[in-house]
């Protein structure tokens, strides 16, 4: 059974760092394309960045880039998001997703629940 | 990157169909075949409904459609049940390696 599990959200200052950690089971990790999106409260989906297999391959929305860097560990089977320089525009559920089963597949087959991130003073 | 264009709801009652449009640009919609619909219940977290425009993964009720026309991508639930009662999101490619969502849909069963 695919399983993908986040961790690392919290309470953050503006201005904070936070790295999010994405642990997945059930498949072989290192042959997906993964994905972050998130969703602030109360509000719609939105892209935040994806990385290719062997992470050389890295696309970010532009209301994150230069402060968020994606990364992943294919020995752990594991995604990253590194966090920097965080808004309260930040603020929402962060969910790891995996790409579709094809390269460049451009969909999100299976998601995590999610792990918050507040960005408050 | 702006979000592709969704009705805020639409409403029908047990056994109707209803239709969701997601209207982009030729830059995302209507530049790609790579269009998907997720559904969210509330607290839950999303799940793929329909990719590449039309296919339905595995264990997806065939009484969700997809199609596409120009820029304008839609999602049809046909025999509509109250499990279906949900918020919709459409997301596409768009160019400059990015990706975009909808801004979502509220489906109400009457």
């Amino acid at each position: 059974e695919v399983q993908l599990v986040e961790s690392g959200g919290g309470l953050v200052q503006p201005g904070g760092s936070l790295r999010l950690s994405c642990a997945a089971s059930g498949f072989t990790f290192s042959s997906y394309e993964m994905n972050w999106v998130r969703q602030a409260p109360g509000k719609g989906l939105e892209w935040v960045s994806y990385i290719d297999i062997g992470g050389n391959t890295r696309y970010y929305a532009d209301s994150v880039k230069g402060r968020f860097t994606i990364s992943r560990d294919n020995a752990k089977n594991s995604l990253y998001l590194q966090m920097d320089s965080l808004r309260a525009e930040d603020t929402a559920v962060y969910y790891c997703a995996r790409d579709g089963p094809i390269p460049a597949a451009g969909y999100c087959d299976y998601w995590g629940q999610g792990t918050l991130v507040t960005v408050s003073s | 990157q702006s979000a592709l264009t969704q009705p805020r709801s639409v409403s029908g009652s047990p056994g109707q169909s209803v239709t969701i449009s997601c209207t982009g640009t030729s830059s995302d919609v209507g530049g790609y075949n790579h269009v998907s619909w997720y559904q969210q219940h509330p607290g839950k977290a999303p799940k793929l409904m329909i990719f590449d425009v039309s296919k339905r993964p595995s264990g997806v009720p065939d009484r969700f459609s997809g199609s596409k026309s120009a820029n304008t991508a839609s999602l049809t639930i046909s025999g509509l049940q109250a499990e279906d009662e949900a918020d919709y999101y459409c997301f596409s490619y768009a160019s400059s390696h990015t990706y975009v969502f909808g801004t979502g849909t509220k489906v109400t069963v009457l």
